[in-house]
């Protein structure tokens, strides 16, 4: 059974920070991965998307990677701001569609 | 704009009461949605896959009796929790693919359910 796992729980970082967040999978037979950013209240937002034969997606100041033999994925933020405070979710799709989410990355850029 | 329009967004209801929460495929034929729910301070945990004339495929320990998903058409899934109690209290969300493999995922607003 697909487990995905993210760490830190929860970060803080002050302005201007460049940071990664983590997230692991046990079974490596995925589809795809994709990060999403889900503000308080509120759905989600699709960040990045990374095919199982890919290695790394960019779109902005976000850069995500993916090592599917080692089930890690990485989420970097460069030069974070007080906008891209929000929690960070990654979720793996194993098969049509259904998505197995990590717990989050609950995301706090200070000012 | 919205690929996915998902309705209500917040309903209260009191105990005992059914809700149904409709989520609405604008840009394509759906054959397949999916239904999640996210208790406060945790993922998202998928219900359920609702296939477009025929029984949905529950996951384990969702029960199917008290969540009713109906799925008529290929642009409408409908999700009814039926007896809500306050431990149903919860956010409900739908999503849809544009494609079989799910290369492209969209997601609906979002519910969120009170239960008093």
């Amino acid at each position: 059974k697909q487990e995905v796992t993210q760490i830190p729980a929860a970060l803080s970082v002050p302005e201007g920070e460049n940071l990664v967040l983590n997230c692991s999978f046990t079974d490596s037979a995925i589809y795809n991965l994709q990060w999403f950013r889900q503000d308080p209240g509120k759905g989600l937002t699709s960040l990045l998307l990374i095919q199982s034969s890919q290695r790394e997606q960019t779109s902005g100041r976000l850069n995500a990677s993916l090592d599917k033999s080692s089930g890690r994925s990485t989420l970097y933020i460069a030069a974070s701001q007080p906008g891209d405070s929000a929690t960070y979710l990654c979720a793996v799709n194993n098969q049509g569609g259904k998505l197995i989410f990590g717990q989050g990355t609950e995301l706090s850029v200070k000012p | 704009g919205a690929v996915v329009s998902q309705h209500p967004s917040w309903v209260i209801c009191k105990s005992g009461t059914s809700v149904k929460i409709e989520c609405r495929s604008l840009d394509f034929q759906a054959t397949t949605m999916f239904w999640y729910r996210q208790f406060p301070k945790q993922s998202l945990m998928l219900m359920a896959t609702s296939n477009e004339g025929s029984k949905a495929t529950y996951e384990q320990g969702v029960e199917k009796d008290k969540f009713l998903i109906n799925h008529a058409s290929l642009t409408l899934s409908t999700l009814t929790v039926t007896s809500a109690h306050p431990e149903d209290s919860s956010f409900y969300i739908c999503s849809l693919n544009r494609d079989r493999a799910g290369n492209t995922i969209y997601f609906g607003e979002g519910s969120w359910l009170t239960v008093v």
